[in-house]
């Protein structure tokens, strides 16, 4: 399969806990997005790279959330302290600058904090 | 920044009938309208795109027209069949951003 993967697909955590997702986009795309999605919403924008630069950045993006892509591979989306609001799920995409630039989406990894 | 709308955000349809689903945008320098297609416990996944420099876009039975000047573009879905149930969204991009705006979704239900 090489479409986007995600890991893990579920997280369980307390309120105050610090959680950890990985993106791994398709395979020469250069483009990655990460966005949330709450139960019967449309995903919003959080942030996105392009290689290894983080260009752009939501408002949405508190403090505690900080993503890297440190190879311009696979990235990361860490939450740190996290509260109730915070349950979601979060979905990356990647694109190809270069081309049509559509965004592809991976299955997502539905948090939730107790 | 951008908006979009989408309506209606429920519909039932007789399995064999058309489906049709409206959005609309807010920012006039958006330029690329994707529809995406998703699934219970599934990731949103690309059905059809349009940019503004077409009008119309058709693959097989899914169909996207695009009103620049009203600001809005509609997904048609002909010959509707089961596995056609899904969530809907419409979304914008404009070239000043490489984020997608989303509408709210349509839950779409084809009755067998």
């Amino acid at each position: 399969d090489t479409g986007v993967s995600q890991n893990p697909r579920h997280k369980i955590t307390k309120r105050g806990q610090n959680v950890t997702f990985r993106c791994d986009p398709i395979s020469e795309h250069n483009r990655l997005y990460w966005y949330r999605q709450t139960l019967g919403q449309g995903p919003e924008f959080l942030t996105y790279f392009q290689n290894e630069a983080q260009l752009e950045k939501s408002r949405l993006l508190s403090d505690r959330f900080s993503a890297e892509r440190p190879k311009g591979s696979f990235s990361t989306l860490e939450i740190q302290r996290t509260e109730q609001g915070d349950s979601a799920m979060y979905l990356c995409a990647s694109s190809f600058a270069l081309s049509t630039d559509t965004q592809y989406f991976g299955p997502g990894t539905r948090l939730t904090v107790l | 920044g951008e908006n979009v709308e989408q309506h209606p955000s429920t519909l039932s349809v007789q399995e064999g009938d058309s489906a049709v689903i409206k959005c609309t945008y807010s920012d006039s320098a958006s330029n690329y309208f994707p529809w995406y297609k998703q699934e219970l416990g599934k990731g949103p996944q690309l059905i059809i795109d349009i940019r503004s420099n077409v009008g119309e876009k058709k693959d097989q039975r899914i169909a996207v027209t695009l009103n620049k000047t009203a600001k809005h573009f509609s997904l048609h879905i002909t010959e509707t069949q089961p596995e056609d149930s899904a969530v809907y969204f419409c979304a914008a991009r404009n070239n000043a951003g490489n984020m997608l705006t989303f509408g709210g979704g349509t839950r779409l239900m084809v009755k067998p």
